[in-house]
């Protein structure tokens, strides 16, 4: 399985872009990554997902080197209520794979006025 | 459309008693999944299942039982609460999207549970 490993926390200000980094060095060729947020109170949300390459839809970009290794989540614009945490998650139901989906600790991220 | 519907919301126990958390999801799901959340804490694993009648164990299985009698519902005991485990428990579900493997979980509202 891979794991993955995110900075604890970031601090930003409204109106900037944020990226926030995760690692994944022993990531699988059937793997996917899945990028949630959590409100505190609430259950993780998907934001967005991606194989390789870049991937954006309407709220964020994902970014993915050619080796796969890590990506960067790139939130454009942050607003007060972008803070959350945010979690990178590695894995796929692919064949072969168990379907066991363990996250890592998340990034806190706290955006200021 | 529910989505993940996880009942009770809260729920008060003393140490020793037993309970069930019960996870319902109506997307026709094949993968659902059971973690928990200390406060300030990340998500761990602890039961998940990829079809109905099958389980296995996750990060922090012990003193956890499940079953997934049906595809739609995954339950979650307690045979005899600890302190331990007060905690918020969220129940996932997901399905192999084609061929492609990927993997998007839709979540609970989560079931916060304290155990005296």
């Amino acid at each position: 399985l891979a794991k993955t490993t995110q900075p604890i926390s970031m601090d930003s200000y409204e109106g900037q872009e944020v990226n926030i980094t995760c690692s994944h060095n022993n990531i699988a060729t059937n793997d996917y990554i899945t990028w949630y947020q959590q409100f505190p109170s609430q259950g993780p949300r998907f934001i967005i997902q991606g194989y390789k390459t870049k991937v954006t839809n309407e709220v964020a970009s994902l970014f993915i080197p050619a080796d796969r290794k890590s990506s960067t989540l790139s939130l454009p614009r942050v607003s007060l209520s972008d803070t959350a945490v945010y979690y990178c998650l590695v894995g796929s139901h692919g064949s072969g794979n168990t379907g066991k989906l363990i996250f890592g600790q998340g990034t806190t991220l706290q955006v200021k006025p | 459309n529910a989505g993940v519907t996880q009942t009770p919301k809260f729920r008060v126990l003393k140490t020793g008693q037993s309970m069930t958390l019960l996870c319902a999801q109506d997307m026709n799901h094949e993968y659902m999944y059971w973690y928990r959340q200390d406060p300030g804490m990340g998500l761990r694993l602890i039961h998940y299942s990829v079809g109905e009648g099958t389980t296995a164990k996750g990060e922090v299985p012990d003193g956890y039982n499940v079953s997934r009698l049906k595809k739609q519902n995954f339950l979650l005991g307690l045979e005899s609460a600890a302190p331990s485990q007060t905690s918020v428990y969220f129940c996932a579900s997901s399905s192999r999207t084609g061929g492609s493997g990927a993997n998007v979980l839709t979540f609970g509202a989560g079931s916060r549970l304290t155990v005296l």
